[in-house]
């Protein structure tokens, strides 16, 4: 089975550009959760999604969002980007809804000049 | 509000030895879980074990286990017989409440030879 994959997996940007990334689930997985990951403040959860419906919300501001699609497919798109957006941004999924296993992706490394 | 907590930015310790990795934790939930993941260089994010806060029995999973201090709120982790594959960044999580999972800052773990 294959694992959740994630595109792009690297992104240099300007400061004000927007950006989009994409995650592909596992098949079968309905449940989508997106983390920004920096050095210093370790993972910090920003979303998930569920049968397309953003169920839980972190807190970032809301140049952060994100939707999902029929097919368990997430994409998080950041606005008017900023130096402090520069991260690591995982996603994860797992099979629904509760504190099961979430399978991670390999991260879309985001750098913000 | 919840918090996770990891006071060990980075630990070393010498293959076959035992370490322990401490988690500290903060939620009023009464239903809540703990999770230990692995993060090992340039490699995805897996699930090293997992604790459901109303049973009693430590988790354990192979060389893994936890000691879990309900009333102290603390969850560490104890890898025994520590191998070089065992190098990585370890986060502890808490699953509850609105924001499904709060991570700690992570703590980096290296085996050496």
């Amino acid at each position: 089975k294959a694992g959740v994959t994630q595109t792009p997996r690297y992104l240099i940007k300007t400061r004000g550009q927007q950006v989009t990334l994409s995650c592909s689930p596992i098949s079968g997985h309905r449940s989508v959760s997106w983390y920004q990951q920096t050095p210093g403040q370790g993972l910090q959860f920003l979303f998930e999604y569920f049968s397309e419906t953003q169920r839980n919300k972190g807190n970032f501001p809301g140049r952060f969002s994100g939707r999902q699609f029929s097919n368990s497919r997430s994409e998080m798109n950041v606005s008017t980007l900023e130096l402090g957006d520069s991260a690591l941004y995982l996603c994860a999924s797992s099979l629904g809804l509760g504190y099961n296993e979430q399978f991670f992706g390999p991260g879309t490394r985001l750098t913000v000049l | 509000a919840q918090t996770v907590t990891q006071s060990q930015p980075e630990m070393s310790v010498q293959e076959a030895e035992t370490v322990t990795l401490s988690c500290t934790y903060d939620t009023s939930e009464s239903n809540y879980y703990l999770f230990w993941y692995k993060q090992p260089p340039s490699r995805q994010m897996i699930l090293v074990i997992r604790q459901e806060a109303y049973k009693q029995q430590n988790a354990t999973e192979n060389r893994f286990s936890v000691n879990f201090q309900k009333a102290a709120k603390s969850f560490s982790l104890k890898i025994s017989d520590s191998q070089l594959g065992d190098t990585a960044m370890y986060f502890c999580a808490l699953g509850s409440g609105t924001y499904k999972y709060i991570f700690g800052t992570g703590t980096r773990l290296k085996v050496l030879a």
